[in-house]
C-alpha cells in the first residue's frame, strides 16, 4: 500500500480481555517497528522485526505482550489479561533497511483504552 | 545510559517569528530523525540526519556529531506549524541493543496568529 496501516484506529475493551492490534507495512520494507505513547509520554520503542524475526524483543513491557509478523509483511501485536496501564497509542512504522537508513514511515496509530 | 533530550518542552510564539528546537543525546548514534506530531494526527518524519544540515522548505535540521546535539529550526513560523516535534536517535548498536529508535519527549509549538 501507499502508507503503514494500522487497524484499528481506535479499541477499548474491558480490563482482562486479550486484544490485537494490526500493522500492515508499506510493500517491501523488511523492517517492522512497534512504538507505544502513553498519555503525557513520550514514544517507547517495543519490538523490531526484520523479515518474520524478531531480533529485538527487549522493550515488551511484560509477558502479557507479543507479537510476530508473517510471510515478511502483516505484524499483529497481541496484549493478553489487559490492564488499565496498557491504555496508549500503539504506533507501528517500518523502514525498506534493517538500520532505518532510509527513514521510517509510521502508520496513523491504535488508540488502545482498558476501562 | 542512552537517553535523548528536548528543549523547550513548550513553546508559544507569534506568527512569523524564528523557532529553534533542541535536542542532545548521550553516546554515539547513527541517525537523528526529526518528526511532526498534529494533535489526533499521526507521525510524520522531517528529517533523518547523520551529519551537516537538511533543509526542506521552512525547516532546517543540523547535527553537530562532537557535541551530540541536533537542531530544528522553522523560518517564517505560521500556525499550521503548531505540532509536537519529537527528536529520535538510533543508538550506534552495543551488543545487540534495542534496533529500534529513542525518543525525546517532544516539543509542544504553538504558534499564535
Amino acid at each position: 500500500g501507499a502508507g503503514v496501516s494500522q487497524s484499528p484506529s481506535n479499541k477499548v475493551t474491558e480490563k482482562g480481555k486479550d486484544v490485537e492490534l494490526r500493522c500492515d507495512p508499506i510493500s517491501g520494507h523488511t523492517a517492522l517497528y512497534w512504538y507505544r505513547q502513553s498519555l503525557g509520554q513520550g514514544l517507547e520503542f517495543l519490538i523490531y522485526f526484520q523479515g518474520n524475526s524478531a531480533p529485538d524483543k527487549s522493550g515488551l513491557p511484560s509477558d502479557r505482550f507479543s507479537a510476530e509478523r508473517t510471510g515478511g509483511s502483516v505484524s499483529t501485536l497481541t496484549i493478553q489479561r489487559t490492564q488499565q496501564e496498557d491504555s496508549a497509542v500503539y504506533l507501528c512504522a517500518s523502514s525498506p533497511s534493517p538500520a532505518g537508513g532510509y527513514g521510517y514511515t509510521f502508520g496513523s496509530g491504535t488508540r488502545l483504552t482498558v476501562v | 545510559k542512552n537517553e535523548v533530550e528536548q528543549s523547550p518542552q513548550n513553546l508559544t510564539a507569534q506568527e512569523g517569528e524564528f523557532i529553534t528546537i533542541n535536542c542532545s543525546y548521550s553516546v554515539g548514534i547513527s541517525a537523528l530523525h526529526w518528526l511532526q506530531q498534529h494533535p489526533g494526527g499521526g507521525i510524520v518524519s522531517l528529517f533523518m540526519l547523520s551529519s551537516g544540515k537538511k533543509k526542506h522548505g521552512r525547516l532546517i535540521a543540523t547535527i553537530n556529531i562532537q557535541e551530540k546535539h541536533s537542531s530544528l529550526h522553522i523560518t517564517a513560523s505560521h500556525p499550521r506549524d503548531s505540532a509536537v516535534y519529537i527528536c529520535a536517535v538510533r543508538f550506534l548498536l552495543s551488543g545487540g541493543g534495542a534496533d529500534g529508535l529513542t525518543f525525546g519527549k517532544g516539543t509542544h509549538l504553538i504558534i499564535q496568529p
